[in-house]
């Protein structure tokens, strides 16, 4: 299946922990992989493309990293708005999938 | 920046066709492609279409039979139609624009809030 696949699925951590998130693409997609977050009633937002760079406004306690099949999403020291559930994102071909997501909760 | 905002019925009869447009603020229409995703309650975002104003559409496999987007550029508008819906295309329905890499149409960097559509009798 063209989907790629996030885990955990959730992620129990307190304030000021560093939360690490992995996402497997369904294919090597070289370097074109994207996170978004997205909070309860909000639209997701998008966090990093291109496997490793920030969108506009985003801090810098968010990077990413990999290249191929396997990438990660790491958020240096959790802040109380990081609380989110984050989805990673692949293009296969025209057709765009995202992961099933990681919750990341308050420990 | 470019704000989007859809609009259309909160509420489809199955069977019926669920008709959503999104307007873009900046009058950017022409320049980007524009793209439609859902996300079921509780569960992960489906990808369903995209579109820009000079290309041919691009559908995702599994809702390609029931789907049409368009793009009015005199209204800085895109749309969505899906027909013969069911329960299960209850979602929130977003509208978002695409980020280009090279020529190829691969992120969202830019979305509407949102609007749930149910489909109920």
């Amino acid at each position: 299946e063209i989907v790629p696949t996030q885990s955990p699925a959730t992620l129990s951590l307190s304030p000021g922990e560093r939360a690490t998130l992995s996402c497997r693409a369904s294919q090597s997609v070289s370097t074109y992989l994207a996170w978004y977050q997205q909070k309860p009633g909000q639209a997701p937002r998008l966090l990093i493309y291109d496997a490793s760079i920030r969108a506009t406004g985003i801090p810098a306690r968010f990077s990413g990293s990999g290249s191929g099949t396997d990438f990660t999403l790491t958020i240096s020291s959790l802040e109380p708005e990081d609380f989110a559930v984050y989805y990673c994102q692949q293009r296969s071909n025209w057709l765009l999938t995202f992961g099933g997501g990681t919750k990341v909760e308050i420990k | 920046q470019v704000q989007l905002q859809e609009s259309g019925p909160g509420l489809v009869k199955p069977s019926e066709t669920l008709s959503l447009t999104c307007t873009v603020s900046d009058g950017s229409i022409s320049n980007h492609y524009w793209s439609w995703i859902r996300q079921p309650p509780g569960k992960t975002l489906e990808w369903i279409a995209y579109i820009s104003y000079s290309g041919g559409p691009k559908y995702n496999p599994s809702l390609k039979s029931r789907v049409t987007i368009s793009v009015d550029a005199s209204k800085s508008q895109f749309s969505l139609k899906l027909t013969s819906v069911t329960a299960a295309d209850t979602a929130v329905y977003y509208c978002a624009k695409l980020m280009v890499r090279g020529v190829t149409p691969w992120y969202f960097d830019y979305w509407g809030q949102g609007t749930l559509v149910t489909v109920s009798s």
